[in-house]
């Protein structure tokens, strides 16, 4: 199973809004609701940002919003801060014996 | 609040086998609706799910690396472990922990322990 898509970086100034995407196929992003989100900041542990494509978990700001078209999913930030600064990595369910992938990370740069 | 920590040797030789342990704390292990797993990235890499193990001790893994892992969870430690058989440089890696939940094995995974480096090398 191959790693899902995402742009290796994104940007923006502060109070601006950015989308990163995450391109699978019909056979893990397209196929189950189960896309998550997750923010990095190197050195510290990762955090869940969003789940099953739209949930926020309790705590994370509702700046930060997830959706679903086909076979792409997409994390949108809004309202950017300096501490939105970090890695995002997106992840599927994939089928194929409880296979979960992940994305290979997008560099968020708050400019 | 629960805290996950992994813990384990940072250099293993080619064709031993990796073990670690994760610690948790701040909560309970036992709680039927969690499963508990492994990720790992290697150096420059994304991310791959190694696998998990629920409260029953029923076991989820990654078909490609299904022939050499074992995770096993000691209720009484309150903690969960990884085993990695016959590794090579191509499992070097920053292991992370997670508690994970929903259906398939856990579909995500919070909270994340801040990972350990496990470099394989003679």
């Amino acid at each position: 199973q191959s790693a899902l898509t995402q742009p290796p970086s994104a940007s923006g100034s502060p109070g601006q809004s950015v989308t990163i995407s995450c391109t699978g196929t019909s056979s893990d992003v397209g196929g189950y609701n189960y896309v998550s989100w997750y923010q990095h900041h190197p050195g510290k542990a990762p955090k869940l940002m969003i789940y099953e494509v739209s949930k926020r978990p309790s705590g994370v700001p509702d700046r930060f919003s997830g959706s679903k078209s086909g076979n792409t999913a997409s994390l949108t930030v809004s309202g950017l801060q300096a501490e939105d600064e970090a890695d995002y990595y997106c992840s599927s369910y994939a089928g194929n014996n409880n296979l979960k992938i992940f994305g290979g990370g997008t560099k968020l740069t708050v400019l | 609040q629960l805290q996950l920590q992994e813990s384990g040797p940072g250099l293993v030789k080619p064709s031993e086998t990796l073990s670690l342990t994760c610690s948790v704390s701040g909560g309970s292990i036992t709680i039927s609706r969690y499963l508990w797993g492994w990720i790992r990235q290697p150096p420059g890499k994304g991310l791959q799910w190694i696998g998990s193990i629920s409260h029953s001790g029923s076991t989820y893994y990654n078909p490609s690396l299904k022939s050499r892992i074992t995770i096993s969870v000691d209720k009484s430690k309150i903690q969960f472990s990884l085993n990695l058989s016959s590794v090579t440089a191509a499992d070097t890696a920053v292991y992370f922990c997670v508690r994970s939940y929903g259906d398939y094995g856990g579909v995500w995974f919070d909270p994340w322990g801040q990972g350990t480096l496990v470099t394989v090398s003679a």
